[in-house]
């Protein structure tokens, strides 16, 4: 069955630096890769949607790779600012059904001032 | 645009009753909409995926006689946990694909949860 790990550990940065997160998959060749944030208590919010035949994705200081070879997606956050901390998931297509998504763990990211 | 609302955003229950959760797409309409448990530090889990109009489709593990899904109109789904026990504690959350003018766009968007406890 499809897998998807990202860094189950949380990320400290220094605010200004840049944020990179990982998702890797196994077992599935999916048609696109999506990244949400969850703050807590709260329900996600749609970032980015990578394709399979994009390399990179970029929406204001967010950008995502997409490396099907690797079944590896990265998301970076440029210029972190403290209102950047939240927890990160990435989802890929269930398959069996084009709008069902499976969710990585997340990563929760904590940019300090 | 693209708003998903959930009621209520938290309700406290007695084991054995039923609690009601509803799921509306205030700005546009949605054919499916899905249901998601999250327990605390852990992923999103789909519960179910509720379809307009015809039966939910509920994920291998979940029971379907328990969490009873009802999709009526093409903004409104509702989730009811019958016979709440306190291991049915968790935050539930909902979304829905956005459609436009035919095309349905891949990217959810989700409610603000609902945090259930049952005592």
């Amino acid at each position: 069955s499809q897998k998807i790990e990202q860094n189950s550990e949380a990320l400290n940065i220094q605010e200004g630096k840049t944020a990179t997160l990982t998702c890797n998959y196994t077992n599935y060749s999916p048609a696109y890769l999506q990244w949400y944030r969850q703050d807590p208590g709260r329900g996600p919010v749609f970032l980015l949607l990578i394709r399979e035949n994009e390399k990179e994705k970029r929406k204001e200081r967010l950008k995502v790779t997409f490396d099907t070879t690797l079944k590896q997606s990265l998301f970076h956050i440029t210029a972190s600012q403290p209102a950047d901390s939240a927890t990160y998931l990435c989802a890929l297509p269930t398959s069996g059904g084009y709008q069902k998504v499976t969710f990585g763990t997340g990563t929760k990211l904590q940019v300090i001032p | 645009g693209a708003v998903v609302s959930q009621h209520p955003s938290w309700v406290i229950c007695k084991s054995g009753t039923s609690v009601k959760i509803e799921c509306r797409s205030l700005d546009f309409q949605a054919t499916t909409m899905f249901w998601y448990r999250q327990f605390p530090k852990q992923s999103l889990m789909l519960m179910a995926t509720s379809n307009e109009g015809s039966k939910a489709t509920y994920e291998q593990g979940v029971e379907k006689d328990k969490f009873l899904i009802n999709h009526a109109s093409l903004t409104l789904s509702t989730l009811t946990v019958t016979s709440a026990h306190p291991e049915d504690s968790s935050f539930y959350i909902c979304s829905a694909n956005r459609e436009t003018s035919g095309i349905l766009y891949n990217e959810q968007f989700f409610g603000p949860g609902t945090r259930l406890t049952v005592l």
